[in-house]
């Protein structure tokens, strides 16, 4: 089946620094890619897509300059939490759907926690 | 109205029991359907795709109501280690570049 890598599973950083989540896709190509944030007891809440070789496109209220987004190659995006904050403490996680997956659904990253201090 | 709906829980029953959960949705344009499960601060995880005709799993089984525009999942003979929330999902085609939209998700709570 898909396979999605994210890493890494859990950081803990100080207010305003920045902290790299990467999501591979490890046995299929991904042009698109979904970023999640979940906080406790809540759902999962779409933060982006993410486009191979173009722009992310963000949801409302989602801070593009915030949360930089990259997917350079089929099998690789990034998001960048900039000068993070304690209230962007959070579980992040990637999704992707591999192409004619038919009944495989979005596969998931093992997600990110993130703790700002 | 939320584009999918899902009762949020939780369900507390009792090992062995049968539990049914529903979701509907808005989109009548939806194509793919799934059920994930997601157990507390782990990621969502297919639990099974969701077919017009229907679809088992061991004790698990899903159907697909277009004409009322909802799915449900059945849970039989249910085990402690199904504890988890159930995630319901929509999408509106089969392509990898649509987004799929989540319910809120149902608790569900066995206990012995």
């Amino acid at each position: 089946g898909a396979v999605v890598s994210q890493h890494p599973s859990r950081v803990i950083c100080k207010s305003g620094t920045s902290v790299k989540i990467e999501c591979r896709s490890l046995d299929f190509q991904a042009t698109t890619m979904f970023w999640y944030r979940q906080f406790p007891k809540q759902s999962l809440m779409l933060m982006a897509t993410s486009n191979e070789g173009s722009k992310a496109t963000y949801e409302q209220g989602v801070e593009k300059d915030k949360f930089l987004i990259n997917h350079a190659s089929l099998t690789l995006s990034t998001l960048t939490v900039t000068s993070a904050h304690p209230e962007d403490s959070s579980f992040y996680i990637c999704s992707a759907r591999a192409q004619g997956a038919g009944g495989y659904g979005y596969t998931f990253g093992s997600g990110t926690r993130l703790t700002v201090v | 109205r939320k584009e999918v709906e899902q009762d949020p829980g939780p369900f507390n029953v009792p090992e062995g029991a049968t539990v049914a959960f529903n979701c509907t949705y808005s989109n009548s344009a939806s194509q793919s359907f799934f059920w994930y499960r997601q157990d507390c601060r782990k990621e969502p995880k297919l639990l099974m795709s969701v077919y017009s005709s229907g679809n088992e799993d061991g004790r698990f089984t899903a159907q697909l109501n277009r004409a009322s525009q909802y799915i449900s999942l059945l849970i039989r003979d249910s085990k402690l280690s199904d504890s988890a929330t159930y995630l319901c999902v929509v999408s509106p085609a089969s392509g990898g570049s649509y987004i799929p939209t989540f319910g809120r998700g149902t608790s569900l709570i066995v206990h012995p």
